[in-house]
């Protein structure tokens, strides 16, 4: 029972322009949300996060919006660049009932920057 | 200190032979958490330890792996008689519980192949 999903494996976009990753998850317990990149041979690293209190939470290129109602979350990165070309894994944890910060992780979508 | 670290970054063994690798989280998190990450897939949770105590354990986590974190600081996860389905790469991962939500820090994982 995949609980959070990407359904996009890959996506490609020109430098400069946008980029829209999104992610859908099921199960309605899920409070905190983030995004996790990743490089090959390296671990996730941590990118944004956003409470389930919120709809929207920007970090410089990076805005995360939450639709609760539609159980579903996006990543846009404006303007995007090369060195943004990774592995890019949408998570969740219901950290309010479970007091753990225990992870479901999707299946990762793999985004190319062009030059 | 620079991250969490994880050793052995590779290893190889032969099927039925046992493996233990050892990860060292950030000096002041309290938590710890082991994934297992497949190709294609996102990263799936196996364990986590709140400071020595071992707190909750997927049943992903067959009775062939063990998993200790003897004195709260470092953590080891051990295979016994590893199977051609064990090869993957095991992820560890450390938190500091502050409020509400928790933030994961991933370290560059041990890959693990079976042969």
């Amino acid at each position: 029972d995949q609980q959070v999903k990407q359904n996009s494996p890959s996506l490609s976009v020109q430098e400069g322009r946008i980029s829209i990753l999104n992610c859908d998850y099921t199960n309605s317990m899920f409070d905190y949300f983030l995004w996790y990149k990743k490089y090959p041979a390296e671990g996730p690293t941590f990118l944004i996060s956003i409470s389930s209190i919120k709809d929207k939470n920007e970090d410089g290129r990076f805005t995360v919006f939450l639709n609760k109602s539609a159980k579903h979350l996006s990543l846009h990165i404006v303007p995007s660049q090369p060195g943004d070309s990774a592995v890019y894994f949408c998570a969740a944890s219901d950290h309010g009932s479970s007091n753990t910060g225990k992870l479901i992780f999707g299946q990762g979508t793999t985004l190319q920057v062009k030059p | 200190d620079t991250g969490v670290s994880q050793n052995p970054r590779h290893k190889i063994t032969k099927r039925g032979q046992n493996v233990t690798f050892r990860c060292d989280p950030i000096s002041e998190h309290n938590r710890l958490y082991w994934y297992r990450q497949t190709l294609g897939q996102g990263p799936e949770f196996l364990t986590y330890f709140q400071n020595e105590a071992q707190l909750e354990k997927s049943r992903l986590l067959s009775d062939r792996f063990s998993a200790e974190r003897p004195k709260g600081s470092f953590s080891t996860l051990e295979i016994q008689r590893t199977e051609q389905g064990d090869s993957a790469m095991y992820l560890c991962a450390s938190s500091y519980v502050l409020g509400a939500n928790e933030k994961l820090f991933f370290g560059s994982g041990t890959q693990l192949s079976v042969l």
